[in-house]
């Protein structure tokens, strides 16, 4: 079957680093996208990876190695409007996309 | 943002009511996708369209149909509403130039079957 696991709760403090961590068992691999959601709303796309290594969009980066089948989120400088959950999902061979459950981000001052 | 607009917004019904949303894009990308996300789950595919009057089955497709006859819109029906299917309904688009995999979402319609 197809899998993907994602840590269900993260806590972090303003202004620190946090690094979410995805990991998958797909049939096939066509990409992985990261998408926030606030509560209550939609998600929105975050950034998305289909080549091993490290892409930067200002304070997020997202790092893939598909031959561990492996990706993290890593968020700098953190904001309290950073508080939301992230969403981890993988373009399986049929280009259906496959989602984690999504990480929940929870920021302290 | 992608002009992606669901109605209704929010929506109270009884068990056993047929129940249709509306999804209405402007951006004339060719895929469209219904999914529901429940707590302690994933999003999960409904049905998708691949164009006009093509549509195809998602992963919990049972108890929901689809039509698409227009371009910019897909309708998702539930024939006999029950409770299992009290959910937030996304609808998505995919297709764009330069993007065509990312997809987009509308702002969710939050479903409730007494």
């Amino acid at each position: 079957g197809q899998n993907i696991d994602q840590p269900t709760e993260m806590t972090a403090t303003e202004g620190a680093i946090v690094q979410i961590n995805c990991t998958y068992q797909t049939s096939g691999f066509n990409g992985l996208f990261w998408y926030q959601q606030h509560a209550g709303e939609a998600p929105t796309f975050l950034s998305y990876n289909v080549l091993d290594g490290l892409e930067e969009k200002g304070r997020f980066s997202s790092f893939l190695s598909r031959s561990k089948g492996y990706s993290y989120l890593l968020l700098k400088e953190l904001q309290m409007k950073d508080s939301a959950s992230y969403l981890c999902a993988v373009l399986d061979s049929n280009y259906q996309l496959i989602w984690g459950a999504g990480t929940k981000l929870i920021i302290k001052p | 943002d992608a002009g992606i607009t669901q109605s209704p917004r929010h929506k109270v019904t009884e068990t056993g009511t047929p129940v249709t949303l509306r999804c209405h894009q402007t951006e004339n990308h060719r895929y469209m996708y219904w999914y529901r996300q429940d707590p302690g789950h994933g999003l999960r595919l409904i049905h998708y369209s691949y164009g006009v009057k093509d549509t195809d089955k998602g992963e919990v497709s049972d108890g929901y149909s689809v039509s698409r006859s227009k371009t910019e819109d897909f309708l998702l029906t539930l024939e006999s509403a029950t409770s299992s299917q009290t959910s937030v309904y996304f609808c998505a688009i995919s297709g764009g130039s330069g993007d065509a995999d990312t997809q987009y979402f509308g702002p969710g319609t939050r479903l409730t079957v007494l």
